[in-house]
C-alpha cells in the first residue's frame, strides 16, 4: 500500500541554524504534500503545503520542495528559534480524479532548537 | 469561532466495553477523518468521510466503527476495545479533503 517515510526521526539544531526533514512516498500518483507541526501536547497544525505542479514553495523562514522523479520531498528551517521545537509530520494524497481521500502521514521528526 | 470540537480528551475503560468519541465541525466541512496517534508510527488514518452517507476505510480500520448521518458529526465508534487500540486520537476536517485539515484537540485513550 501507500507508504511515507520520514528522517531523521529526531533532530538536534542550534539557535540560528537551518533544519532539513525529508520525506520519501512510495504512490507515484500522489499530488499533495502538506507538512504539520506538533507542539507538545497539542494538536497537529498546517505549516505549510505544496501541490505536484510547483517544485518549490517559500514561506518567510519555511520552504518546502518536492521531486516529483525521484518522489521525495523535503522542508527547510532556516534562521531556526527556540519556538520551531516541535514534531513536524510530512503527509502524500492523492486528489482529483481517482481522488482516495486517504492522506499518508510521516512517522514525526523531533526537531529541538538548542538556545 | 472555527472548530473542531472532540469528546472526551481523556478516557480510561475496560476492555469489551464498547464507547463511543465524538467529533463535529461547525465550518460546513464535507470531509472529516479519523486518526491515532502512537510514538514512533506518526499519524495514522482509521476512516474518512467525504461527505453525508460516504464514509471509506483507511490504513487501520480494523476494531473501528464510524458514521456520517449528519454534515458536521463523525463519531469514532469502539465496538469492543482492546489494549492496543490504547492511543491518542485526532478528529480532523477540511472542505473538501484537498486542503488544510483542522484538527480537534484529541482524546486520549486507555484500554486496561
Amino acid at each position: 500500500g501507500e507508504n511515507v517515510e520520514q528522517h531523521p526521526s529526531t533532530l538536534s539544531v542550534q539557535e540560528g541554524d537551518s533544519a532539513v526533514i525529508k520525506c520519501t512516498y512510495s504512490d507515484s500518483a500522489s499530488n499533495y504534500f502538506p507538512w504539520y507541526k506538533q507542539e507538545l501536547g497539542k494538536r497537529p497544525q498546517l505549516i505549510i503545503d505544496i501541490r505536484s505542479n510547483v517544485g518549490e514553495k517559500k514561506d518567510q523562514r519555511i520552504a518546502v520542495t518536492l521531486n516529483k522523479t525521484a518522489k521525495h520531498f523535503s522542508l527547510h528551517i532556516t534562521e531556526t528559534q527556540p519556538e520551531d521545537s516541535a514534531v513536524y509530520f510530512c503527509a502524500a494524497s492523492r486528489h482529483g480524479s481517482g481522488n482516495t481521500g486517504k492522506l499518508i502521514f510521516g512517522q514525526g521528526t523531533t526537531l529541538q532548537v538548542k538556545p | 469561532e472555527a472548530q473542531v470540537t472532540q469528546n472526551p480528551r481523556y478516557l480510561i475503560t475496560v476492555t469489551g466495553k464498547k464507547l463511543t468519541v465524538t467529533c463535529s465541525q461547525n465550518m460546513n466541512h464535507e470531509y472529516m477523518s479519523w486518526y491515532r496517534q502512537d510514538p514512533g508510527l506518526g499519524l495514522r488514518q482509521i476512516y474518512y468521510s467525504m461527505n453525508v452517507e460516504v464514509t471509506d476505510k483507511g490504513d487501520v480500520p480494523e476494531g473501528y466503527k464510524v458514521s456520517r448521518k449528519e454534515k458536521r458529526n463523525f463519531p469514532l465508534i469502539l465496538e469492543s476495545p482492546s489494549p492496543n487500540q490504547t492511543s491518542l486520537y485526532f478528529c480532523a476536517s477540511s472542505l473538501s479533503g484537498k486542503e488544510k485539515l483542522f484538527f480537534g484537540s484529541g482524546t486520549q485513550l486507555s484500554v486496561l
